[in-house]
C-alpha cells in the first residue's frame, strides 16, 4: 500500500512549456485533489475530482487542466507554464462522501520552478 | 463557506516549554476541523481532527486541541516541546459544498524549537 504517489518530485520548466504532474493512489479513494502551496498563503485548491469522469475547479484553476479517467490516477497538466506557477504541488485523496472526519492523505509534493 | 485563521506565522518556544498554536474558524454550522503537520520537504500529515464527538481531541506525538464553540477556536497544544516538533502546522476546516468535501487550509504556522 503506497498511499498517494506523485511524480516528478522536482522539475524545472521554461516559460511556455507544458508538462504533466502525475498522481496515483492505491486506496480506492473516490475523492482526489490538487493543491499548490506558496509561502504565506497556505494550501490552495486547484482542481478536485469526486470520481472517475468527474472533475471540478477549486480556488485557483487558471492555467491548469485535469482529467480523471480511472479511480487511481489524477494528473495535473500545466498548459503553458508561467513563472507565477512556480510552487509546490500536492496531490491528495480521501473517501468522497462527506461523512465526519474523512482523513485526507497527501503525496510528498512536487517542487516546480518555471524560469 | 467555512474558513480558518491562524494567528502568528512563526512561533518560537524553548525545548520543554508549552507549545500553543492558535486557530480560529468561521462557520455557520458545526465544523469539521483538522490540524496537519508538514516537516521540511515532505507532504502534510494529519495530527488530529475534530468531528464533534468530543471537544478535547488527542492526536499523535503528544499534541491535542480543544474545540471551543464560544470562542470559535481550535488551538493546538503540547505540554513540552521537543526538537523534533519543529515543523509547519496547518489548521484546516472541511467545507461541505453540494455534497462534496473541500478542505480549506489556514496560512500555516512555523514552529521553531530552541535548544
Amino acid at each position: 500500500n503506497a498511499g498517494v504517489t506523485q511524480t516528478p518530485k522536482f522539475q524545472v520548466l521554461k516559460t511556455g512549456q507544458s508538462m504533466t504532474l502525475q498522481c496515483a493512489q492505491d486506496m480506492n479513494h473516490e475523492y482526489m485533489s490538487w493543491y499548490r502551496q506558496d509561502p504565506g498563503m497556505g494550501l490552495r485548491l486547484i482542481h478536485y475530482s469526486v470520481g472517475a469522469g468527474i472533475t471540478d475547479q477549486g480556488e485557483v484553476p487558471n492555467g491548469y487542466n485535469v482529467s480523471r479517467s480511472t479511480t487511481e490516477d489524477f494528473p495535473l497538466r500545466l498548459l503553458s507554464a508561467a513563472p507565477s506557477q512556480t510552487s509546490v504541488y500536492f496531490c491528495a485523496s480521501s473517501y468522497s462522501m462527506p461523512t465526519s472526519g474523512n482523513t485526507i492523505y497527501f503525496g510528498e509534493g512536487s517542487w516546480l520552478t518555471v524560469v | 463557506a467555512q474558513s480558518v485563521t491562524q494567528l502568528g506565522s512563526h512561533v518560537s518556544v524553548s525545548e520543554g516549554a508549552l507549545v500553543l498554536l492558535r486557530c480560529n474558524y468561521s462557520s455557520s454550522v458545526p465544523p469539521y476541523l483538522f490540524w496537519y503537520v508538514q516537516y521540511p520537504n515532505q507532504g502534510l500529515q494529519l495530527l488530529l481532527k475534530y468531528t464533534s464527538a468530543a471537544t478535547l481531541v488527542k492526536g499523535i506525538n503528544g499534541f491535542e486541541a480543544e474545540f471551543k464553540k464560544s470562542e470559535t477556536s481550535f488551538h493546538l497544544t503540547k505540554p513540552s516541546a521537543h526538537m523534533s516538533d519543529a515543523a509547519e502546522y496547518f489548521c484546516a476546516v472541511l467545507n461541505l459544498s453540494g455534497g462534496y468535501q473541500k478542505v480549506t487550509f489556514g496560512t500555516g504556522t512555523k514552529l521553531q524549537v530552541i535548544p
